[in-house]
């Protein structure tokens, strides 16, 4: 099946700790994004990837890092979590960079404390 | 710049209503995407429709329609005989072929259906 997983789908953590959420897909989709969704704003882009190694900064890359070493994987780390990174984020994938849909996995709550 | 405008927050129907969600979008690219999604209480982005600039074609989909007219920038979406099921938010999104490598996203809008 057709898929981007993203994990944890839930995670409350202290500020300051590290932590990495991870993204796979499936599909062998080039272009990879992240995006947080907060009330009245929508969904903003964190950070985008063409292709492996290859990344760039989204609207909102302020606090966080992603790589991409590997086509299917697009991990997105927070260094060092800080209460206004509380959100909800979403990892997506398309096939023809942007002119096809994009497929997003399931979301990860993350609230920092 | 591009922007995508979804002013209506909320909207509340009864059962059996048909609604319209709107949708407004800014671009200078002559070539552009638009695309509706779904995001139930669960949480997940449901894809429903994609539209290239060049086909403004009107759409429908079994309940579901779609009315895009470049003229007035727009691209609504409508609901025929709405259902519970159909409660949710709904999502607005632009892309465009050339310079920005992101999806532009509405601010959405949370439908209500009421038995």
């Amino acid at each position: 099946e057709a898929q981007v997983t993203q994990n944890p789908r839930y995670l409350i953590t202290v500020t300051g700790k590290k932590l990495t959420v991870t993204c796979s897909q499936n599909m062998n989709h080039e272009y990879m994004s992240w995006y947080r969704q907060d009330p009245g704003l929508g969904l903003r882009q964190i950070y985008y990837s063409m292709n492996v190694e290859v990344t760039d900064k989204g609207d909102v890359p302020e606090g966080y890092k992603v790589s991409r070493k590997e086509k299917r994987n697009f991990p997105l780390i927070l260094e060092s979590p800080s209460p206004n990174q509380t959100s909800l984020y979403f990892c997506a994938s398309s096939l023809e960079g942007l002119s096809t849909e994009a497929f997003f996995g399931q979301g990860t709550r993350l609230t920092v404390v | 710049a591009q922007k995508v405008t979804q002013a209506q927050t909320e909207i509340s129907v009864v059962e059996k209503e048909d609604v319209t969600l709107d949708c407004v979008y800014e671009t200078r690219d002559t070539t552009y995407y638009l695309f509706w999604y779904k995001q139930p209480p669960s949480g997940e982005l449901v894809f429903l429709i994609r539209r290239n600039s060049f086909d403004e074609q009107n759409e429908i989909s079994g309940r579901y329609s779609w009315n895009f007219q470049k003229s007035t920038s727009s691209f609504n979406f409508t609901i025929t005989a709405s259902q519970v099921v159909d409660s949710a938010v709904y999502f607005c999104a632009l892309s465009e072929a050339s310079g920005t490598y992101k999806y532009i996203f509405g601010t959405g809008t949370r439908l209500k259906v009421l038995a």
